[in-house]
């Protein structure tokens, strides 16, 4: 069974400084997303990244993708307070039936402090 | 651009009853997925199907049911409600023989069981 973990769970970070948020997975996969959630909110798409190597940036925000560690890694620079929300990486990898199944990692949510 | 559409955005039900979500897809996406989210948790995936063949199946009870039909809008179907079906429940769609396959989430429902 494909596990997702990502960490830290929670991040409490001052605005203006930096900080990476860590998913490993357990199993070979060449296609991560990375999602935004706000409370009670749905699920907004930040980053496909579908090849080893693959670094994608939007804003503040920076994802990359290891496929041989199994890792990527979602960085954030001079966080502001509009980062504030849980982010979630989620794994895509094909099920017996050769369909796409994704599963998400616990997310991590992040507090930025003025 | 279309999104992904979700009805009822809230919805409450008393224990014992049935409830039914429904989701249509972006145009032209071939696969739609469901997902329950309770508070402080990660998605959980329930059903997919593909081209209105369920695909995978996930922790999904024995007391929902799903289908999709053939303008490939999804119906969640849910009996013998239960305190702890209270969750949000989300719908993604996606286009299976896309590149990315990068999944798009609806709004969401949320579902109070009392």
């Amino acid at each position: 069974e494909l596990k997702v973990e990502q960490n830290p769970l929670f991040l409490s970070m001052q605005e203006g400084k930096n900080y990476t948020i860590y998913c490993n997975y357990s199993t070979t996969s060449d296609r991560l997303y990375w999602y935004r959630q706000d409370p009670g909110k749905s699920l907004e798409s930040l980053f496909v990244l579908l090849s080893n190597g693959a670094v994608k940036q939007e804003g503040r925000l920076m994802a990359s993708l290891d496929t041989k560690a199994r890792l990527s890694t979602l960085h954030i620079t001079a966080a502001v307070h509009d980062l504030s929300a849980t982010y979630f990486c989620a794994v895509d990898f094909r099920n017996s039936g050769g369909y796409q199944k994704v599963t998400f990692g616990t997310g991590t949510k992040l507090q930025v402090i003025p | 651009a279309a999104g992904v559409i979700q009805s009822p955005r809230h919805l409450i039900k008393e224990k014992r009853e049935t409830a039914t979500l429904k989701c249509y897809p972006i145009p032209r996406h071939d696969t739609v997925y469901w997902y329950q989210q309770g508070p402080g948790q990660d998605p959980q995936f329930l059903i997919s199907f593909y081209e209105k063949m369920q695909s995978d199946k996930g922790s999904i009870p024995d007391r929902f049911s799903a289908q999709q039909f053939s303008d490939y809008h999804s119906e969640l179907n849910m009996s013998s409600l239960e305190l702890g079906d209270s969750a949000l429940y989300f719908c993604a769609s996606s286009l299976e023989s896309g590149r990315a396959s990068e999944q798009f989430f609806g709004p969401g429902t949320r579902l109070t069981v009392l």
